[in-house]
């Protein structure tokens, strides 16, 4: 079954730490997204990407880095730079422009410790 | 930039009722999308519509679009209690250049 998995489900980081959380889909998507989303709040873009070796900050981009070397695979790195981690962080893909809607992943839990 | 803003922001009906939920948003759009999200889990897409629709229906869900008053409702029928979950509006404005920007959500609670 074509799908977007996303690893781990929880991750607890140290302060100073860096993190990287894995993205990877079937679905021979073009596009993919990063998402936070904070304890009963909305969505917000961090990163995106509509091509290979591609990729645009969205609105909170500062202190995540992002990589895009193979179109099945998306990885975000929290970096020591981001001040307040602790979130939940969704990872999405569509076939291009969003007409078709978006698939997410079941997210994962990231908690400074 | 949020771009919708979803009103309530958390709805409590008994199973059988009807559920409705608003999302107003800000500039034009080429479509608006319904997402549902369960506690903890990743949002699932429900259903869009595109800007030249004013409703659409899927099984239990009716959502209508208004562009003039740039604003979408979704209504659920007969609710059930495993509708429980938060619902989010996103839209694809012309400006975004086909990212999508989500509603703050309801949160949408049906007891038995």
């Amino acid at each position: 079954d074509g799908g977007i998995t996303q690893s781990p489900k929880y991750l607890f980081r140290k302060e100073g730490q860096n993190v990287t959380l894995s993205c990877e889909q079937n679905l021979n998507h073009d596009a993919m997204y990063w998402y936070r989303q904070d304890p009963g709040q909305g969505l917000r873009l961090i990163y995106y990407s509509q091509i290979v070796n591609d990729f645009q900050k969205g609105d909170i981009a500062e202190g995540y880095s992002v990589s895009r070397e193979k179109k099945e695979s998306f990885p975000l790195t929290v970096t020591s730079a981001q001040k307040n981690p602790t979130a939940f962080y969704l990872c999405a893909s569509s076939i291009g422009r969003s007409f078709y809607g978006y698939t997410f992943g079941s997210g994962t839990r990231l908690t400074v410790v | 930039s949020q771009q919708g803003e979803e009103d309530p922001q958390a709805l409590s009906i008994q199973e059988g009722e009807n559920a409705t939920m608003n999302c107003s948003y800000k500039t034009s759009i080429n479509n608006l999308q319904w997402y549902r999200q369960n506690s903890g889990r990743g949002l699932v897409h429900l259903i869009l519509i595109r800007s030249n629709e004013r409703e659409k229906h899927s099984g239990r869900l009716r959502v209508t679009l208004d562009t003039s008053k740039k604003s979408s409702s979704l209504l659920i029928t007969a609710s059930r209690a495993a509708d429980t979950a938060s619902y989010f509006c996103a839209t694809d404005a012309y400006n975004q250049g086909g990212k999508l920007i989500f509603g703050q959500g309801t949160e949408l609670s049906v007891k038995p």
